[in-house]
């Protein structure tokens, strides 16, 4: 299984953009990268996931670099809400199986 | 964006006991995941499900785990002999549209005394 790194822990504050870093340099032409998500007491939500352009949908952006081994998970705008661990995900294209998690980023969003 | 459920959502049992967690996806699935996580660790894979049939697993699901689809719907994992150390959140998911991302339900909390 494909490795990424993360930062155990990132802080930021609300209303303020969120840029959650991932490091993958081992990643294979064929894995997407994929972004979940963990609030607390709950179970991992799905937040975006995209191959090679960045990505945009109603929750966060994808950027991902040229070659590939790295991205990063935008947040635009930061709530209370947004408090969860992140995890960066490399995955096999479709019929894949297990998603493999990491130890993600805790994110705290300070008032 | 399939909503799952899961049942209980607390369960207390003695070590030793079997016990058997349900997932109830509300759209049809022909895959299905179970994943736990022990209490201030990651999340780690058990079975992955397929058209039932088991179509991958970890080291973690040994003969005490066993991974059912009975009645067509809902889905079960049935842990025969608990021990203390099967403690943890256990969580089902179903795939999304072309089978691209995976929707996790609520999750069910097991404590083995």
């Amino acid at each position: 299984d494909a490795k990424t790194t993360q930062p155990n822990s990132m802080e930021s504050n609300e209303e303020e953009p969120v840029h959650l870093p991932c490091n993958h340099s081992t990643i294979s032409g064929t894995d997407y990268i994929h972004w979940y998500r963990q609030l607390p007491s709950q179970g991992p939500e799905y937040v975006i996931h995209g191959l090679t352009s960045n990505v945009n949908n109603r929750m966060a952006s994808l950027a991902i670099a040229e070659d590939r081994k790295s991205s990063t998970l935008i947040l635009h705008r930061a709530t209370l809400r947004d408090a969860a661990v992140y995890y960066c995900i490399l995955r096999p294209p479709p019929p894949a199986q297990k998603l493999v998690f990491g130890q993600g980023t805790r994110l705290t969003i300070n008032p | 964006e399939p909503e799952v459920t899961q049942t209980p959502s607390h369960q207390v049992t003695q070590m030793g006991q079997e016990v058997i967690l349900r997932c109830v996806p509300i759209s049809n699935h022909l895959y299905f995941y179970w994943y736990r996580q022990i209490l201030g660790q990651k999340v780690e894979f058990l079975v992955s499900f397929y058209n039932n049939e088991i179509s991958e697993k970890s080291e973690i699901f040994d003969d005490q785990f066993s991974v059912e689809r009975p009645d067509g719907s809902n889905f079960t994992l049935k842990i025969r002999s608990t021990k203390l150390e099967d403690s943890a959140m256990y969580f089902c998911a179903v795939p999304g549209d072309w089978q691209e991302t995976q929707y996790f339900g609520p999750g069910t909390r097991l404590l083995v005394l």
